[in-house]
């Protein structure tokens, strides 16, 4: 029983466009989210986290929002460029703080830039 | 600042062998967490370690899967008698003490067993 979901395996966007990846949770014990990029054969780079008690974190490039009541997040990458091909996974954690540690991961979502 | 570091990059293992994964977290981090991923999946995770002591390891299959970090040295996740079935990427983790939900990961240990 998946608890975070990305429901879209890939993501086709010209350059310069905005990219926009989902990701959907059902546990309402989560309470702080992050996105991670992963490169073939890498291990995934931390980009970006909100927690609960936001809606909208940014960091240059990229913005993640939160809705709560919907339990659902998304990540903006704007503008879009071809280095930022590569697989986003969404990850969810129970605690902020005080986590036990256990992230958990959705199957990720295949973006790829075209020039 | 050296970032998470694990070795082997790529391990071949028959089956029944034993297969050891390290991993040394960045400098200052206490705090250890291993995941897999196995093909077209996300990771999941396996266990939580701090120094000396195994906080979570829901994530750890029951039999022949153990990890360990010592107070000195890497941390070690350690599978015997492997199978075909543990054929995957295996990710180590680390977070400072009062940071610990933003993990750092590795580059991985690709175990293959033949």
């Amino acid at each position: 029983d998946q608890q975070v979901k990305q429901n879209s395996p890939s993501l086709s966007v010209q350059e310069g466009r905005i990219s926009i990846l989902n990701c959907d949770y059902t546990n309402s014990m989560f309470d702080y989210f992050l996105w991670y990029k992963k490169y073939p054969a890498e291990g995934p780079t931390f980009l970006i986290s909100i927690s609960s008690i936001k809606d909208k974190n940014e960091d240059g490039r990229f913005t993640v929002f939160l809705n709560k009541s919907a339990k659902h997040l998304s990540l903006h990458i704007v503008p879009s460029q071809p280095g930022d091909s590569a697989v986003y996974f969404c990850a969810a954690s129970p605690n902020y703080g005080g986590s036990q540690g256990n992230l958990i991961f959705g199957k990720g979502t295949k973006l790829s830039v075209k020039p | 600042n050296a970032g998470v570091m694990q070795n082997p990059r790529h391990l071949v293992r028959r089956r029944g062998q034993e297969a050891r994964l390290r991993c040394s977290p960045m400098k200052g981090h206490s705090h250890v967490y291993w995941y897999r991923q196995l093909p077209e999946e996300g990771l999941k995770f396996m266990v939580y370690l701090q120094k000396e002591n195994i906080i979570d390891e829901s994530g750890m299959p029951k039999e022949r899967f153990s990890a360990e970090f010592p107070k000195e040295g890497p941390s070690i996740l350690r599978i015997q008698q492997v199978v075909r079935g543990d054929s995957a990427a295996y990710f180590c983790a680390s977070s400072p003490p009062r940071a610990t939900d933003t993990q750092y990961f590795g580059p991985g240990t690709r175990l293959t067993v033949l």
